[in-house]
């Protein structure tokens, strides 16, 4: 079975600076990590994916994830956070090959002061 | 890019009434379709994961009699919430994976969410 930790389920940073979301997973097998981004009353948006490839992963709107297997990581940073960033961001583990249940972490608010 | 599309995207019953939702695939074929449940300030919990043309599975403690799910094209699976109560009332969201031009197959593709208010 697999599951992921999301440090902090509110996190406040101003606009301009850096913009890093935790998560921590376990899997007995090698792992497909994902960061989704939900806005209010929306569904969740793809921001990036790992499946094994680069350890270093990017994704849309600037973000970035770092795959980390010594720490069991994939932290969410941005080096610039927008105003527009201010959502609900879920880190989710699936295993290798993405066809099984996506295990979804319980999510962090960001919001982003002016 | 794959775009999943979910209607309605609000719906307020009665208590007693059944309400279908239904989740569609606009460009690519959808194989596998999955049904979350998201409470107020709560993560995504699977519900069901649904084949084109084969019954679904559904997680442990969900009721497959009042959740009723079809997947009978690949483009379309429908859930029913049969005789809903207030306790039903929750954000339900579809995704799906499948395959198509300019889509990963291994990626979940989420639509909008429906939110469900049962009086």
């Amino acid at each position: 079975a697999q599951s992921v930790t999301q440090l902090g389920s509110h996190v406040s940073v101003s606009e301009g600076a850096l913009v890093l979301l935790r998560c921590n997973y376990s899997s007995s097998v090698p792992p497909y990590l994902f960061w989704y981004v939900q806005y209010p009353n929306q569904g969740l948006q793809l921001l990036l994916k790992y499946t094994s490839a680069a350890t270093l992963v990017k994704g849309i709107n600037g973000f970035e994830a770092e795959f980390k297997k010594s720490e069991t990581s994939f932290h969410l940073t941005k080096p610039s956070a927008h105003m527009s960033d201010a959502a609900e961001y879920f880190c989710a583990v699936t295993l290798s090959g993405g066809y099984q249940k996506v295990t979804f972490g319980i999510g962090t608010k960001l919001q982003v002061i002016p | 890019g794959a775009v999943v599309s979910q209607h309605p995207s609000r719906v307020i019953c009665k208590s007693g009434t059944s309400v279908k939702i239904e989740c569609r695939s606009l460009d690519f074929q959808a194989t596998t379709m999955f049904w979350y449940r998201q409470f107020p300030k709560q993560s995504l919990m699977l519900m069901a994961t649904s084949n084109e043309g084969s019954k679904a599975t559904y997680e442990q403690g969900v009721e497959k009699d009042k959740f009723l799910i079809n997947h009978a094209s690949l483009t379309l699976s429908t859930l029913t919430v049969t005789s809903a109560h207030p306790e039903d009332s929750s954000f339900y969201i579809c995704s799906a994976r499948g395959r198509g031009r300019r889509i990963a197959t291994d990626t979940q593709y989420f639509g909008p969410g429906t939110r469900l208010t049962v009086l």
